[in-house]
């Protein structure tokens, strides 16, 4: 069986300061990790995804997530946050056997002024 | 433009009225699913379609059908809709090229109420 925790419901940061969301991941063999980003009354976009090749992924908008094997973790993180960085976000695994994800209960990010 | 999308955007029914979501994507994927968001659920599974005429179940399948007659179309079906139905629905897909390292595209949502 596979599970995700995102370790934060909500997270608050003011603009210019860095950003943690945290990832645990639970899996029977290899994962394939997505971080997805859902704005407000928006769908669902890929941020970035790990798959086995480099340990830290760069994705879009300056965010970053490093794949940890030995504390089964996925933290993304961005250096700077930006007031359009509002939204929530999800940690994402998905079986080598298939094509099913299965979704962290999502991380609500607030940027203050 | 390359996209998923799904009909109607905001639905509100009665308990026991049948329905459908439509689901149409253009990038000629063989993968499709359906997705419920409900909060602090994140999204789960409901059905998912590796072809045309394949489909199974995800991790939330009751009271949900599905068919895949086309490869471009997937539509969820909910023949008596409940109340515990009031969610907000995501159709996906994907090729199976790679197979799960490619990733899902999503289509706008549904928000669906039953009253």
């Amino acid at each position: 069986a596979q599970s995700v925790t995102q370790l934060d419901s909500h997270v608050s940061v003011s603009e210019g300061t860095p950003v943690l969301l945290r990832c645990n991941y639970s899996s029977s063999y290899s994962p394939s990790l997505f971080w997805y980003v859902q704005h407000p009354n928006k769908g669902l976009q890929l941020l970035l995804k790990y798959t086995s090749a480099a340990t830290l992924v760069k994705g879009i908008n300056g965010f970053e997530a490093e794949f940890k094997k030995s504390e089964t973790s996925f933290h993304l993180t961005k250096p700077s946050a930006h007031m359009s960085d509002a939204a929530e976000y999800f940690c994402v695994v998905n079986l080598n056997a298939g094509n099913m994800l299965t979704f962290g209960g999502g991380t609500r990010l607030m940027v203050k002024p | 433009e390359a996209q998923v999308t799904q009909n109607p955007r905001y639905l509100i029914t009665v308990t026991g009225k049948k329905l459908t979501v439509t689901c149409s994507q253009n990038m000629n994927h063989e993968y499709m699913s359906w997705y419920r968001q409900d909060p602090g659920l994140g999204l789960r599974q409901i059905y998912y379609s590796m072809n045309v005429e394949v489909t199974d179940k995800g991790d939330v399948p009751e009271g949900y059908k599905v068919s895949r007659k086309e490869k471009r179309n997937f539509p969820l079906i909910l023949e008596s809709p409940s109340p515990n139905q009031t969610s907000l629905y995501f159709c996906a897909s994907s090729s199976l090229a790679g197979l799960s390292y490619n990733e899902q595209f999503f289509g706008p949502g549904t928000r669906l109420t039953v009253l």
